[in-house]
């Protein structure tokens, strides 16, 4: 059964540490990781990762996949308050006729002051 | 302003009631997506639907219902059929890239309660 697994599944750290989150995969039809943060409601778009590797950054956050380990990680550096969220990893599932996201259940990440 | 959109955002229902959620998008997205969240168990996809009048289930489509007769329009039913219906839903939309799944867009969900 195709499956995506996040680590820790909570987090607590103090402004200004450094968090890495963790996603592993086993799906069969891999072709690309996304990484969401969810505040309140709806989960917004971080990164989409296809090729090994390769770093996606934006501002202090960075992603890098690792297709020979199965597995993605989520980094934030200089942490603030404002990255307090649910940090959601989903592989797509490119089962030929049909494909869709599978999504791991969240790393909650609090950021105290 | 385009975007996808939820009503309502809180709804109460009697258990034995069944009870549409509804989603609208104006990105002229072709593919739409629900999914329920229940805490500790992330996102689990429900229905989805990669162009008008067609859709498939989902992991967990029991005890739901969706129709696509527009392509703006995506509307769940959750059915008193659905054992344990107290969830947030969101719904979410992509646009077509070659066949592949590019990143969802995400309404701000209906949280439903049942008792």
């Amino acid at each position: 059964e195709d499956k995506v697994v996040q680590s820790p599944l909570s987090l607590v750290v103090h402004e200004g540490d450094t968090v890495t989150l963790n996603c592993s995969y086993e799906v069969t039809n891999f072709r690309s990781l996304l990484w969401y943060k969810q505040e309140k409601k709806a989960p917004t778009f971080l990164f989409m990762l296809t090729s090994s590797g390769i770093e996606k950054k934006s501002g202090r956050l960075s992603s890098i996949l690792d297709k020979k380990e199965l597995s993605s990680i989520l980094n934030i550096t200089a942490t603030q308050t404002g990255d307090s969220a649910i940090y959601l990893c989903a592989v797509e599932d490119y089962g030929g006729a049909t494909n869709k996201l599978i999504f791991g259940t969240g790393t909650l990440l609090a950021v105290q002051p | 302003d385009g975007g996808i959109t939820q009503s309502p955002k809180y709804l109460f229902r009697k258990e034995g009631q069944n009870v549409t959620l509804s989603c609208e998008q104006n990105l002229n997205h072709d593919a739409m997506y629900w999914y329920r969240q229940d805490p500790g168990q992330g996102l689990r996809l429900i229905y989805y639907s990669q162009i008008v009048n067609d859709f498939q289930k989902g992991d967990i489509a029991e005890g739901y219902s969706v129709s696509r007769e527009k392509k703006e329009s995506f509307p769940l039913t959750v059915t008193s059929a659905q054992k344990n219906p107290t969830a947030f839903y969101l719904c979410a939309s992509s646009p077509p890239v070659q066949g592949a799944v590019s990143e969802q867009y995400f309404g701000p969900g209906t949280r439903l309660t049942v008792t």
